[in-house]
């Protein structure tokens, strides 16, 4: 049980395009999901809570223009990278905690964005 | 200080081996601890998670938490080539993951 199913696992456009990530709850419901960024050999960044039916919180230091989070269901989070440039390469994470009690968080394979 | 250490490793081992991975952390605050694997390109996969101080076993794995120390392990006993990842520490205050803070991780090779 708990699954989380991230899509697609690896993505490569030019740059100033936009890329949308899909994080999606398989077999639970999930009131609140989070995006992690990860550079080689370091350990997982939070940049945003999602948070089904409202707005996303937001590390500091990221920019919600930039990435934009949208949580419409109990099981589907979307993190949309805008205008994406080459800086923004990286391995993107989702995870998700099953909704009712304490619950750690079970986490998507990861999204590998290459920018051209 | 950082909030979560972790020994910072690699840590290569022969196969069979007993494995010990350790986390100090600084906030007494921190109810719930767990033990992450990660494979090279893939996500964090849960492994072991636990709440109050004692030992948990599952399998081959053993979490152990002392929280007047502030200390956690993850044992893993007749280590096997399959076990090679990053083992992430993590810690989280409070239910559904809120601030959630993982430790920056150990490199594991065990040796065939």
């Amino acid at each position: 049980g708990a699954v989380v199913s991230q899509h697609p696992s690896w993505v490569i456009c030019k740059s100033g395009t936009s890329v949308k990530i899909e994080c999606r709850s398989l077999d639970f419901q999930a009131t609140t999901m989070f995006w992690y960024r990860q550079f080689p050999k370091q350990s997982l960044m939070l940049m945003a809570t999602s948070n089904e039916g409202s707005k996303a919180t937001y590390e500091q230091g990221v920019e919600k223009d930039k990435f934009l989070i949208n949580h419409a269901s109990l099981t589907l989070s979307t993190l949309t990278v805008t205008s994406a440039h080459p800086e923004d390469s990286s391995f993107y994470i989702c995870s998700a905690s099953p909704t009712g009690g304490y619950q750690p968080q079970h986490f998507g394979d990861g999204t590998r964005l290459s920018i051209l | 200080q950082k909030e979560v250490e972790q020994d910072p490793g690699p840590l290569s081992v022969p196969e069979g081996a007993i494995v010990s991975l350790n986390c100090t952390y600084s906030n007494s605050a921190f109810q719930y601890f767990m033990w992450y694997r990660q494979y090279s390109r893939k996500g964090p996969e849960l492994l072991m998670y636990t709440y109050s101080s004692g030992n948990k076993e599952d399998g081959r794995f053993t979490a152990q938490v002392d929280k007047s120390s502030k200390y956690i392990s993850l044992f893993i006993r007749d280590s096997q080539p399959s076990d090679s990842a990053t083992y992430l520490c993590a810690m989280s205050v409070g239910n559904y993951g809120q601030n959630f803070v993982f430790g920056p991780g150990t490199r594991l090779s065990v040796l065939p």
